[in-house]
């Protein structure tokens, strides 16, 4: 059974730090990764999308990077800013486009 | 493109009621699921769809029920309702290749 653990669990930066969030899975026979950002009482949105072929994506102050070897995978965030508090999820996917995902980072980015 | 919608937003039931919640997608995906998501917690899968005519459980799926008769619809069935069910549960769809898109939830309390 894929279990997917998010580390940490709440992180407070002041803003412009550059941070990482860190997500591992258990069975690496994955075919792709995805990144969440989740606002409280909304829904999820998608950030980044890795394939199982890839080693990263980039979008804008984001980066993702994917090892599947190791069943890791971490989440760059460049010069944080306030409008970036919010959890952030990973999930992976198997066989069945089956998304098992992590229990999320919560970031507070203080002005 | 709507993309994912979700009805109702917010319901509140008592023990033992029954409700359907509808989730539908514009997007021509296969792939259909429902999460269940606990206060603090990560996404839990209920039931999930890889086609017109085709259903699973997932994780949680006790005391809930779907059906996928079209590709765009996928309902989810509460029958006896319990507090335990008391959550936010999401509907989200997936393309061949493409990330996931999820709903904006449906707040349910049980009474």
């Amino acid at each position: 059974k894929q279990e997917v653990t998010q580390i940490p669990a709440a992180l407070s930066v002041p803003e412009g730090e550059n941070l990482v969030l860190n997500c591992s899975f258990t069975d690496s026979a994955i075919y792709n990764l995805q990144w969440f950002r989740q606002d409280p009482g909304k829904g999820l949105t998608s950030l980044l999308l890795i394939q199982s072929s890839q080693r990263e994506q980039t979008s804008g102050r984001l980066n993702a990077s994917l090892d599947k070897s190791s069943g890791r995978s971490t989440l760059y965030i460049a010069a944080s800013q306030p409008g970036d508090s919010a959890t952030y999820l990973c999930a992976v996917s198997n066989a069945g486009n089956m998304l098992t995902f992590g229990g999320g980072t919560r970031l507070m980015v203080k002005p | 493109n709507a993309g994912v919608t979700q009805t109702p937003k917010f319901r509140i039931l008592k023990i033992g009621q029954s409700m359907t919640l509808q989730c539908t997608q514009d997007m021509n995906h296969n792939y259909m699921y429902w999460y269940r998501q606990d206060p603090g917690m990560g996404l839990k899968l209920i039931y999930y769809s890889v086609g017109a005519g085709i259903t699973d459980k997932g994780e949680v799926p006790n005391g809930y029920n779907v059906s996928r008769s079209t590709t765009e619809d996928f309902p989810l069935r509460l029958e006896l309702a319990a507090p335990s069910q008391t959550s936010v549960y999401f509907c989200a769809s997936i393309g061949q290749y493409t990330e996931a898109f999820f709903g904006q939830g449906t707040r349910l309390t049980v009474v």
